[in-house]
């Protein structure tokens, strides 16, 4: 069946360090892959949006990389501060006339 | 900027009442969705609809049906609503599929006591 994975629940990490927060997913061919950034009682914000055939794609502090062979994107904010902390979504797109599917999150806390 | 509104940011309806829940969206996007969102499932997508009058099943549409009168604007009918229907309901549009970004309201929370 087909499955996307956000590696955990919850991560906790100290300022100044870098998050990596990890998306893998089972049994898609994803032609694009974007993360999100969702805060309590709000909708979720886009952040990046990498394509198939793309490795790395860098925003700011923000760096996402795409895998196909591991299947695998990984998101990293560099020198997380305090404001990082909420929830990350990952989703992705088979094809192009498909919606979004999108992983269950990871909750990320950056501590002072 | 593109600006997704949803009608209500909270609603409290009783078992067996119709609910609507309206989204308007004011950027002349094509594409516009309805998911809802609950604790340790994520987001799932109910219906979503490419263009006026046009709607397709997502992956949860049971006990839900939406309308697309006009572009802007994309309505989530709950016909008789029940207690499992209690969640974060979140609309977002869309310019194409695929390759752009959804811009999502802020969300109704519904209770269905």
């Amino acid at each position: 069946s087909q499955k996307i994975e956000q590696n955990s629940e919850a991560l906790n990490i100290q300022e100044g360090k870098t998050a990596t927060l990890t998306c893998n997913y089972t049994n898609y061919s994803p032609a694009y892959l974007q993360w999100y950034r969702q805060d309590p009682g709000r909708g979720p914000v886009f952040l990046l949006l990498i394509r198939e055939n793309e490795k790395e794609k860098r925003k700011e502090r923000l760096k996402v990389t795409f895998d196909t062979t591991l299947k695998q994107s990984l998101f990293h904010i560099t020198a997380s501060q305090p404001a990082d902390s909420a929830t990350y979504l990952c989703a992705l797109v088979s094809s192009g006339n498909t919606p979004l599917v999108f992983g269950k999150g990871t909750r990320l806390s950056v501590i002072a | 900027d593109v600006k997704v509104t949803q009608s209500s940011r909270y609603l409290v309806k009783r078992t067996g009442e119709k609910v609507f829940l309206e989204c308007v969206q004011d950027m002349d996007h094509e594409n516009m969705f309805w998911y809802r969102q609950d604790p340790g499932l994520g987001l799932r997508l109910i219906y979503f609809s490419y263009d006026v009058k046009m709607k397709e099943k997502g992956d949860i549409p049971e006990g839900y049906s939406v309308s697309r009168e006009k572009k802007e604007r994309f309505s989530l009918i709950l016909e008789s609503a029940s207690t499992n229907q209690t969640s974060m309901y979140l609309c977002a549009s869309s310019p194409a599929m695929g390759n752009s970004p959804l811009h999502f309201g802020n969300g109704t929370r519904l209770t269905v006591t």
